[in-house]
């Protein structure tokens, strides 16, 4: 089945700094891949998406892109804030062609924390 | 922000009792979901629903039933609480399936005695 691995955290950064968090997946077929953010107390929000190999997902001064050939999309920002502190979960849906057409399978997610 | 409420928020229920959560959108979106997060597990689906009256298991469904009533509704039902069921719960919704994105609640903070 499908499943999604995450770099274990926590990490923790000081402001500026540059961020990565690894995601790399294992799926059939062509699925979309997501980051979703939950912030203390909070429900998930999509943070970025693509949907095809060599896609380009962007948002807030987030960036990951979709590579087929190392499965993986990591999540990247060049400068981060105090404010980007929250738990960041990669996500994948199935594509049309299995069984898991749909439906979001997360990894355990990254608390990131970013000192002033 | 979507409009999805859940309820409870938070709840603490002995073992060996029933629980309903709660998950009410203004959306009218046609899928409906619920999750359970536990600390290392990320998000893990246990129910959805495709429309009214149409409902299907994930991947940690043993131990919860759902219903599906109206398009706006979908509960989650909990037959008879046990300890390994405290998690925090999440509903989400969407439009339909491929790439839409799914929408997702404020959760409910489930425990367990």
């Amino acid at each position: 089945g499908n499943s999604v691995t995450q770099m274990e955290g926590p990490v923790t950064l000081s402001e500026e700094a540059f961020l990565t968090i690894n995601c790399t997946y294992t799926a059939t077929g062509y699925p979309s891949l997501f980051w979703y953010v939950q912030y203390p107390g909070e429900g998930l929000q999509l943070l970025l998406k693509a949907t095809k190999a060599d896609d380009k997902g962007s948002n807030k001064g987030f960036e990951a892109t979709y590579r087929k050939e190392t499965t993986s999309f990591h999540l990247e920002k060049g400068s981060v804030q105090v404010s980007d502190s929250a738990v960041y979960f990669c996500a994948l849906k199935g594509d049309a062609g299995g069984t898991s057409y749909g439906k979001l399978t997360f990894g355990q997610g990254t608390i990131l924390t970013v000192h002033p | 922000d979507a409009g999805i409420t859940q309820s409870p928020r938070h709840k603490v229920t002995e073992t060996g009792t029933p629980v309903t959560l709660r998950c009410h959108q203004t959306e009218n979106h046609r899928y409906m979901y619920w999750y359970r997060q536990d600390p290392g597990h990320g998000l893990r689906l246990i129910h959805y629903s495709y429309g009214v009256k149409d409902t299907d298991k994930g991947e940690v469904s043993d131990g919860y039933s759902v219903s599906r009533s109206k398009t706006e509704d979908f509960l989650l039902t909990l037959e008879s609480a046990t300890s390994s069921q405290t998690s925090v719960y999440f509903c989400a919704i969407s439009e339909g399936q491929g790439s839409y994105e799914q929408y997702f609640g404020p959760g409910t903070r489930l425990t367990v005695t």
